[in-house]
């Protein structure tokens, strides 16, 4: 199994603020196969990110995402206040793991 | 506008057979894409429990040693979850979602909640 480690896990910063969330992966990602997923309070996640630095349709350019191998990162440039949540990595390349989610807070 | 909705029973006693199902509406389950099943246990993150496509699989989490059924009603256009011998350790929020072939899952459900309990 490719455990996902996501840290910090919290990150307190104010709305205007740049945030970067990392992901570590247990074995390399094959063919970068990793999403980012927003999730807020009672709601489903939200796909933001797939293929590791391709955005999903109508996610805002504030976002975005890089690495390669076994390390990734998702950031977001300038946070607006709806940007608060939890945030979850996702590989399948190999079957399907998640991390175990970022909470993004309100300093 | 693609909509997925779960359904089907808040509680489950232990031991017995969690059976859910997702309608999916405005598409086409036999379309070229996959079919899958996520949970979350309160205040937890996110589990992969398995995935199905019309036309292969399905494929599960290993941890379930092999409780987990998924299936496809065409007829229906709904895809089905049954987990059976449950426990508390199996209640949480389930998601049902639509994965795009290596691009993620990018439609989800609202979810359900199941509580195992007697």
């Amino acid at each position: 199994e490719n455990v996902l480690t996501q840290s910090p896990g919290t990150l307190s910063l104010s709305p205007g603020e740049r945030a970067t969330l990392s992901c570590r992966a247990s074995q390399s990602v094959s063919s970068s196969y990793l999403a980012w997923y927003q999730q807020k309070p009672g709601q489903a996640p939200r796909l933001l990110i797939y293929d590791a630095s391709t955005r999903a349709t109508g996610i805002p350019d504030r976002f975005s995402g890089s690495g390669s191998g076994t390390d990734y990162t998702l950031t977001i440039s300038r946070l607006e206040p709806e940007d608060f949540a939890v945030y979850y990595c996702q590989q399948y390349g190999t079957s399907y793991t998640f991390g175990q989610g970022t909470k993004l807070e309100i300093k | 506008q693609v909509h997925l909705q779960e359904s089907g029973p808040g509680l489950v006693r232990p031991s017995e057979t969690l059976s859910l199902s997702c309608t999916v509406s405005s598409f086409s389950i036999t379309s070229d894409y996959y079919w899958a099943w996520i949970r979350q246990p309160p205040g937890k993150g996110l589990e992969w429990v398995g995935t199905i496509n019309h036309s292969g699989g399905p494929f599960y989490n290993p941890s379930l040693n092999t409780r987990a059924t998924i299936s496809v009603d065409t007829a229906r256009n709904q895809f089905s979850l049954r987990l059976t011998s449950v426990t508390v350790a199996d209640s949480g929020v389930y998601f049902c979602a639509r994965e795009v072939d290596d691009d993620g899952f990018d439609i989800w459900g609202r979810g359900t909640m199941v509580s195992v309990s007697s």
